[in-house]
């Protein structure tokens, strides 16, 4: 049973557009969300997060929402740029002290030059 | 800083033999390292999260006598795959927890490639 789906295994998108990223998830006990970007043969490395709490939480050119009511959550890159090509999993924590992160399946993001 | 290491990065064993990982965390102290593994194109999956000093936590489905994790200091931790088949072939990662972050926290290693003939 996937708790943390990301619906689109892949999106194309031109240089200096916007790049939204999407999440959704069902289970309401989730009380933080994290983004990583992946590159093929390496870890994950952290980009953003966001607390259950907020609706939007902004870094440079990145920025996630959160619904809450919808349980769905967004990435948002603008501008994109080619070096964001990667795969993007967002992650889902237990509330409480478990402090598991449970993946999604991952969007590959292809930025054109 | 917090950086994770692995290694070895890619390793191909016979099956039938055991292989070890390591996982060090190489500026920082992580009280609670985390294993996953990484099947072609889907999701990371969590194996089990190992604490210093005590013995690791699996997840359901994942065999404990078959993967075998240490977690010996705050900056090291191995995972074994015992009697290795074909089917254990996959990314292995590990990531860790620094001891004064907060829970959520964790960094990353660069993954091991295991190849089982």
């Amino acid at each position: 049973d996937q708790q943390v789906k990301q619906n689109s295994p892949s999106l194309s998108v031109q240089e200096g557009r916007i790049s939204i990223l999407n999440c959704d998830y069902t289970n309401s006990m989730f009380d933080y969300f994290l983004w990583y970007k992946k590159y093929p043969a390496e870890g994950p490395t952290f980009l953003i997060s966001i607390s259950s709490i907020k609706d939007k939480n902004e870094d440079g050119r990145f920025t996630v929402f959160l619904n809450k009511s919808a349980k769905h959550l967004s990435l948002h890159i603008v501008p994109s740029q080619p070096g964001d090509s990667a795969v993007y999993f967002c992650a889902a924590v237990y509330g409480g002290a478990t402090n598991k992160l449970i993946f999604g399946t991952g969007t590959l993001l292809a930025v054109q030059p | 800083g917090a950086v994770v290491s692995q290694h070895p990065s890619w390793v191909i064993c016979k099956s039938g033999t055991s292989v070890k990982i390591e996982c060090r965390s190489l500026d920082f102290q992580a009280t609670t390292m985390f294993w996953y593994r990484q099947f072609p194109k889907q999701s990371l999956m969590l194996m089990a999260t190992s604490n210093e000093g005590s013995k690791a936590t699996y997840e359901q489905g994942v065999e404990k006598d078959k993967f075998l994790i240490n977690h010996a200091s705050l900056t090291l931790s191995t995972l074994t795959v015992t009697s290795a088949h074909p089917e254990d072939s996959s990314f292995y990662i590990c990531s860790a927890r620094p001891g004064q972050g907060r829970s959520y926290e964790q960094y990353f290693g660069p993954g091991t490639r295991l190849t089982v003939t």
